[in-house]
């Protein structure tokens, strides 16, 4: 079964700080990998998109990863803001199949205190 | 610059009545359309996609229809809203026949279903 699975649920952390978000996916076959930021009550906004043979993508402050082997990716949030407080979303494309081949996690819930 | 525009931004309506959503596209022609619906806790749910004027296609069988009637414009309706209809609304665009096209959000309706 294609799932994308997101790790942690949820997170606090302090301003200032770094944090990882992880991503497991068993979608096959695999065509690339995104990376979404949403605001509360606001439409996702693209951050990263990364193919099979792309190992690493950045975007500022965030940094994306891919091991296409395992099957996982992370997004590093390097000197975290208020504003990156948002669900960060991770998003698989199958490599075939129409439209619906994007496969969503449910996310992880970030909030930045200061 | 693209930009996408979804009206209204909250709406609580009866069980039984009808539901008109629409989004229209700024900047951009002939573009992929999208409507997926969000439940908290879960990965985005794609229920329409079009790929040109009068062509929508359906991923899940539900109350749900949708309509593209101009080439920037994407209508969601129902003729009577159940409860399980409520949810977070979101319309997207992306570039045709671009495999690596994000998809660009609205910013979406919260639908209350009472």
């Amino acid at each position: 079964k294609n799932q994308v699975e997101q790790s942690p649920q949820s997170l606090i952390i302090l301003e200032g700080k770094n944090c990882t978000l992880q991503c497991n996916y068993t979608v096959s076959p695999f065509s690339n990998l995104r990376w979404y930021k949403q605001d509360t009550g606001r439409g996702p906004v693209s951050l990263t998109i990364m193919t099979f043979s792309e190992n690493t993508k950045s975007n500022g402050r965030y940094t994306a990863t891919l091991d296409a082997d395992t099957k996982q990716s992370s997004l590093h949030i390097t000197a975290s803001q208020l504003s990156d407080s948002a669900s960060y979303i991770c998003v698989v494309s199958r490599g075939q199949g129409g439209y619906n081949k994007l496969i969503f996690g449910a996310g992880t819930r970030l909030a930045v205190h200061p | 610059s693209q930009t996408i525009h979804q009206w209204p931004a909250t709406l609580v309506q009866p069980v039984g009545s009808p539901l008109s959503l629409e989004c229209t596209v700024e900047g951009t022609s002939n573009p992929n359309l999208y409507w997926y619906r969000q439940a908290a806790g879960r990965g985005l749910q794609l229920l329409f996609y079009s790929v040109g004027i009068g062509q929508i296609s359906s991923e899940v069988p539900q109350n749900l229809s949708a309509s593209r009637p101009q080439d920037r414009q994407f209508i969601l309706s129902s003729k009577k809203l159940l409860l399980s209809d409520s949810g977070f609304y979101l319309c997207a665009w992306s570039v045709p026949w671009r495999e690596l096209s994000p998809l660009h959000f609205g910013n979406g309706t919260r639908l209350t279903v009472t």
